[in-house]
């Protein structure tokens, strides 16, 4: 079955340190997103990518790094430079130009140690 | 940037009617519907082009006016399991940018 896997579902982050959330798509789909949600709040785009080695900033970037070498794969990296990290974070996945949903992985929940 | 939802929250009874609205400033290629329950990912509803047509899931549907940049999701006779927080999500015509409203918070009791 086609789909959309993060992993892990949770992480613990120390002071100082970089984590990275993994994002892997088997449907195909061209475009990928980052979302971030803080509790009761709605999805913040953080960064997404058209197509392979090409990404774009969302409304919250500072702080976090993706990188996108393989059209299946769009982790997200939180530097040491985000100081409140502690949120959801949702990996989504569209194939733009097929009229269809954003396709979402299960989620990862970050906290701070 | 962000569509604007209203209301922000709603509480219904079991069987009764509601309607979220989402608002965007920029001109608009779609509308999508998402339902989210607590902890989880959302879940998709239903897709609007544009051309004002409106679509229906089971007991909710939804409509998209692309002269105002709105749309509007009806959902009738509420059932339990309808609670969750909804959101849109807006295409805009260029730039294949995709953003997600404000969301709102749907209750229902028995």
């Amino acid at each position: 079955d086609g789909g959309i896997t993060q992993s892990p579902k949770y992480l613990f982050r120390k002071e100082g340190q970089n984590v990275t959330l993994s994002c892997e798509q088997n449907l195909n789909h061209d475009a990928m997103y980052w979302y971030r949600q803080d509790p009761g709040q709605g999805l913040r785009l953080i960064y997404y990518s058209q197509i392979v080695n090409d990404f774009q900033k969302g409304d919250i970037a500072e702080g976090y790094s993706v990188s996108r070498e393989k059209k299946e794969s769009f982790p997200l990296t939180v530097t040491s430079a985000q100081k409140n990290p502690t949120a959801f974070y949702l990996c989504a996945s569209w194939g733009v130009y097929s009229n269809q949903p954003q396709h979402f992985g299960d989620g990862t929940r970050l906290s701070i140690l | 940037q962000q569509p604007v939802q209203s209301p922000q929250a709603v509480i219904l009874r079991e069987g009764e009617d509601a309607v979220i609205n989402c608002s965007s400033s920029k001109a608009l290629y779609s509308v999508h519907w998402y339902r989210q329950k607590h902890g989880e990912a959302p879940v998709f509803l239903m897709i609007l082009l544009k051309g004002g047509e409106q679509k229906g899931h089971e007991k909710i549907s939804a409509s998209f006016n692309e002269k105002k940049q709105q749309s509007s999701l009806y959902l009738t006779a509420s059932q339990l399991s309808y609670s969750g927080t909804y959101f849109c999500g807006t295409e805009r015509t260029t730039g294949n940018q995709f953003y997600f409203g404000t969301g709102t918070s749907l209750t229902v009791i028995p």
